[in-house]
């Protein structure tokens, strides 16, 4: 097993470009999440979905997006990037509780 | 919404030390984690637990849920133990996502 897999691993982005933060999951789990991870912070929730077809917003949900059209992939999608968004973003699997995390994504918005 | 604090923010230790890392929360819960997270790495998720204690070589947790508080020790310290230590509060196996501390930076030296 691969376990949560994010891709890329670095980006920088121009204001008010966008692009998608993919994650990929092969441990068939439904629960999986987005959180940011800020410097002297801890870990925010930004969307979470339960199954394919099912998502809802976390505590820091504005500038983003997400879809769940499988089980295995939930890709987080950036509009109109803002140098707030700069941030490392940890794509996340739970099952029985016990959680899974990608490498993360660090994200620089110039 | 629960609040979670870690003590300390950040700890550098001799090779061979005894190390704890505690963690107190606000609001029952089902479930706590410690994770670890290595300089530009991802997150790995070392122990969940409910109550009681769990072992795993030389890292120990212990949560005390009447007193909404967890340790995390580690025995024979070595610089690789050198990370960031979260605990994260969670649903136990419900969908929601976990609310994380700031984490603990943990520096042993040798």
């Amino acid at each position: 097993n691969a376990g949560v897999t994010q891709t890329p691993k670095f980006r920088i982005l121009k204001i008010g470009q966008s692009m998608t933060l993919q994650c990929a999951q092969d441990m068939n789990h439904n629960y999986m999440y987005w959180y940011r991870q800020d410097p002297g912070m801890g870990l925010k929730l930004i969307y979470y979905s339960v199954g394919a077809g099912i998502t809802d917003k976390g505590e820091v949900p504005n500038g983003y997006n997400v879809s769940r059209s499988t089980t295995e992939d939930f890709p987080l999608r950036l509009e109109l990037a803002a140098p707030s968004q700069t941030s490392v973003y940890f794509c996340a699997s739970r099952r029985d509780g016990e959680a899974f995390f990608g490498q993360g994504t660090r994200l620089t918005v110039v | 919404k629960n609040e979670v604090e870690q003590s300390p923010q950040n700890l550098t230790a001799q090779e061979g030390e005894f190390i704890t890392i505690n963690c107190s929360y606000s609001v029952g819960i089902s479930a706590l984690h410690w994770l670890q997270q290595h300089p530009g790495g991802g997150i790995v998720s070392l122990f969940m637990l409910s109550s009681g204690k769990k072992k795993h070589g030389r890292l120990i947790a212990t949560i005390n849920i009447q007193e909404k508080h967890s340790s995390l020790h580690i025995t024979a310290s070595h610089p690789r133990d050198s990370a960031v230590y979260i605990c994260a509060v969670g649903p136990g196996g419900g969908a929601d996502g976990l609310t994380f501390g700031k984490g603990t930076h943990l520096i042993i030296q040798p």
